[in-house]
């Protein structure tokens, strides 16, 4: 498809499993990010990948966060260990690399941790 | 530290009446960018608009158009003669040349256009 793709749309864990979030950018794009959005809010930084390298890793929230890029096009988020705290959308987006480009945003993976 | 706010949460207006949504961001860098997205129920954020720090020319894009004010940091968001189909969440972001591109959101304003 043209746009960036998550998957699994949805996801429903039980408190203390691993999880792991899938994000497919625009083909050519060589830089993606992850976003958490809690409910009512904007968007918060996660992390940012310059092809295959992890350029910022800031906002993560905790050690159990874990994200990869490991050929410069497909991107995993890892969260180990869920917290209840964990349930939020997460959005992936990704765009040409410069700074003026805009970021095209997948629809996201809405995580749920019971 | 940079900082984006959207102090509307939540506007309602009669369809077409026009509206304006407000943004105000913080900043030390002198080059930046500032963005405004659409998020509609499905969930997905839709790219409307960018402007640089170097360029306050007000835009115009259809029932859209945009006013970047450098002297109050402000970047409004107008929609003139609203639809039901404008109803969504609307975000300002703010990217900085030293922060890894990284988008800054505000808290979102959310229109409600009623027939």
């Amino acid at each position: 498809g043209a746009g960036v793709s998550q998957s699994p749309r949805y996801k429903v864990a039980k408190r203390g499993q691993d999880v792991a979030l899938r994000c497919d950018p625009i083909s050519g794009h060589v830089s993606l990010f992850w976003y958490q959005q809690a409910l009512g809010q904007g968007p918060e930084f996660l992390t940012y990948f310059q092809n295959e390298a992890q350029l910022d890793k800031s906002g993560l929230p905790s050690d159990r966060f874990f994200a990869e890029r490991p050929e410069g096009s497909v991107s995993t988020l890892k969260i180990q260990r869920t917290q209840q705290e964990d349930s939020a959308v997460y959005l992936c987006a990704s765009s040409l690399g410069d700074i003026d480009q805009p970021q095209h945003f997948g629809d996201g993976t809405r995580l749920s941790i019971l | 530290a940079q900082k984006v706010t959207q102090a509307q949460t939540e506007i309602s207006v009669v369809e077409k009446e026009d509206v304006t949504l407000d943004c105000v961001y913080e900043t030390r860098d002198t080059t930046y960018y500032l963005f405004w997205y659409k998020q509609p129920p499905s969930g997905e954020l839709v790219f409307l608009i960018r402007r640089n720090s170097f360029d306050e020319q007000n835009e115009i894009s259809g029932r859209y158009s945009w006013n970047f004010q450098k002297s109050t940091s402000s970047f409004n968001f107008t929609i003139t003669a609203s639809q039901v189909v404008d109803s969504a969440v609307y975000f300002c972001a703010l990217s900085e040349r030293d922060s890894s591109y990284k988008l800054i959101f505000g808290s979102g304003t959310r229109l409600l256009v009623r027939p």
